[in-house]
Order: C-alpha cells, then structure tokens, then sequence
C-alpha cells in the first residue's frame, strides 16, 4: 500500500514568508508526528496527533509554527515569517497506533530552504 | 541523543563482510527501540525494533542487540551489500510516543 506522502518535496522561499506543509499519513493510522531534521543530524520531534485528542504541542520551537490535522488524516504544518535558521528538512510519520509502542513510517520529507 | 552535528561517526566495511553499528541510550525508562535506515534525500526507513522484555530479535540478514543493564542496542548486518550504504539511527521511546533519536552512524560498503 501507500506510504506516507509529503508535499512539496522541495520549498525554497524567502526570509519572512509564510510556508505551509503537508503529510498525508498511511490509511488507517490513527497517530501522526512531525520532526525536524537539520542538517546532518538526528530528528528533532516537533508535534504528535493521535485521533481526536489535543495534539502535543512540546517540541514546537516557536508559535511561528503551527500544526492541523483535519478530519483525522492529512496534517498540515504552517511556519510564520520564515528566518533562516527554519531551513531544514521536516519529516513525517505515522503508525497505527501509540498503546502499544508500533513502529513510526516516515515520509521522504519537504527540504525547506529560506533565502 | 545528542548531535554531532556533520561528523557522523563512519564505519567501514568490505562487501560480504558482518557489520555492527552500536548505539548508547539515555533513558532508562525506555521499554522499545527502533533501528532506522536513511538514505540520501530520503525519509527514515524501518528496519527492526526490539521490546524491553526481549534481548534479541532477528530479521531478514539484521539482528538487533538489546543490553538493558548498560543501556546499549546494537545492529548487526549479515553478508553487507552495496545497497546497505546508509545512515543507520537508533531510537528509543523514553517510555512514551515521542521517539528520541541518536545521531547516527554512516554505514560505508567498499566493493
């Protein structure tokens, strides 16, 4: 089946632009993860949704960043005035459930670029 | 874990050969660990993952290594391929969903 799809695969937009990604999660997982990887390093996690509960917020660096989930699917991370230090690339993952520890699927990420 | 930032620790090893990439962890609360396979340009990919109440789990030519007393996870790779080029992370749960990843280690296979 399907696994996990990110858009666009590549943004490149100037310092104080807004920028919106999107992830849409494998069909029938229930929980969602955005992370953050800067070059050369390990994944930061940013926001988690699982179902209908409030997502965790914790790992967002700054209320520049923005998470929805709409309908239970597909997720969509929103940067506000973009500086140059968000330049990264933003990965997402899914798994079918968190009871019960199942592994996270991640997409191919959206290589972010301010100028 | 903590970064290295763009110096990732580097192992080499000549095609055919065993690999061992090891991991430290930091919590002790961790109680399931996941080993992830990156190649350039694209997302992790699962590879294999071990629960606290297990030692050792084996997969198709991988086999992860769980010592709980010292706090380390091992990978090993039977018969390395071309194809195993990678960076190789660990991750563990901290005892929740928030996976916490090590730094990784790049995976070199000489032909």
């Amino acid at each position: 089946g399907a696994g996990v799809s990110q858009s666009p695969s590549n943004k490149v937009t100037e310092k104080g632009k807004d920028v919106e990604l999107r992830c849409d999660p494998i069909s029938g997982h229930t929980a969602l993860y955005w992370y953050r990887q800067s070059l050369g390093q390990g994944l930061e996690f940013l926001i988690y949704f699982q179902g209908n509960s409030a997502p965790d917020k914790s790992g967002l660096p700054s209320d520049r960043f923005s998470a929805e989930r709409t309908g239970g699917s597909v997720s969509t991370l929103t940067i506000q005035r973009t500086q140059q230090e968000d330049s990264a690339v933003y990965l997402c993952a899914s798994s079918s459930q968190t009871g019960d520890n199942q592994p996270q699927h991640f997409g191919d990420g959206t290589r972010l670029s301010i100028l | 874990g903590e970064s290295v930032g763009l110096h990732l620790p580097t192992l080499s090893v000549q095609e055919g050969d065993n690999s061992i990439i090891n991991c430290a962890y930091s919590n002790s609360a961790s109680d399931y660990f996941i080993w992830y396979k990156q190649e350039s340009g694209k997302g992790p990919q699962f590879i294999i993952d071990i629960r606290s109440n297990m030692d050792k789990r084996q997969g198709q030519r991988v086999t992860v290594l769980l010592n709980k007393t010292v706090k380390h996870l091992s990978l090993q790779i039977a018969a390395t391929q071309p194809g195993d080029s990678a960076v190789y992370f660990c991750a563990e749960n901290g005892s929740s969903y928030k996976l916490i990843f090590g730094s990784g280690t790049r995976l070199l296979v000489r032909p």
